[in-house]
């Protein structure tokens, strides 16, 4: 059974440019979830999805936004992009909304240049 | 205030020799208690999930334990190997969804042969 798929594995972008990332949850995964880790800060809650709408949302900026299509799958999308936002973005997936048990991704490297 | 604190930051320990490592948590309601190992720019994996009425789970050479009483959490590594080199990240959850998850930030373990 294959894991949670997230691409690109590494981006380089240049400030004030936008940047989409891919998750591909588990297959039967309806439940998908996103996160910024930065070696400052930790693992940070950008939102989460269910049934192709947002559920739950952080304390990050409009700038980050997400979707989620009736695949399951999700993108997460950075507008204007700051130095700031150079972090891994880890994407988990679990079976349904009320299941937490959390599959992770191995994320997106971003780099704000 | 919901928050996951782990000591120490960073440790370093021979290869073969036993190490615990600390999480203090205030979370609530609390659902469960969550270790995960994170290796290097890779996405998180789980090793344990103990609900508040386990005091202790094994997962092969880690064994997680937990005090709910007093919102303690250790996760204890015995014969280390050098693949046990990662981050071990503690994560409080709150239950419904994946939004309410909080982690902590990390104990970074090092093994030296």
């Amino acid at each position: 059974k294959a894991g949670v798929t997230q691409t690109p594995r590494y981006l380089i972008k240049t400030r004030g440019q936008q940047v989409t990332l891919s998750c591909s949850p588990i297959s039967g995964h309806r439940s998908v979830s996103w996160y910024q880790q930065t070696p400052g800060q930790g693992l940070q809650f950008l939102f989460e999805y269910f049934s192709e709408t947002q559920r739950n949302k952080g304390n990050f900026p409009g700038r980050f936004s997400g979707r989620q299509f009736s695949n399951s799958r999700s993108e997460m999308n950075v507008s204007t992009l700051e130095l700031g936002d150079s972090a891994l973005y880890l994407c988990a997936s679990s079976r349904d909304i009320q299941n937490t048990e959390a599959f992770f991704g191995q994320g997106t490297r971003l780099t704000v240049v | 205030k919901n928050q996951v604190e782990q000591s120490p930051q960073s440790l370093i320990i021979l290869e073969g020799k036993n190490c615990t490592l600390q999480c203090n948590y205030t979370v609530s309601p609390f659902s469960n208690l969550r270790w995960y190992k994170q290796d290097t720019g890779r996405g998180p994996v789980s090793l344990t999930i103990m609900t508040f009425s386990e005091n202790t789970k094994s997962n092969g050479r880690y064994t997680a334990t937990l005090d709910a009483d007093t919102k303690q959490s250790s996760l204890h590594i015995t014969a280390s190997q050098l693949s046990d080199s990662a981050s071990y990240i503690c994560v409080g959850d709150r239950g419904s969804t994946l939004g309410r998850l909080y982690f902590g930030r990390g104990t970074q373990l090092t093994v030296w042969p």
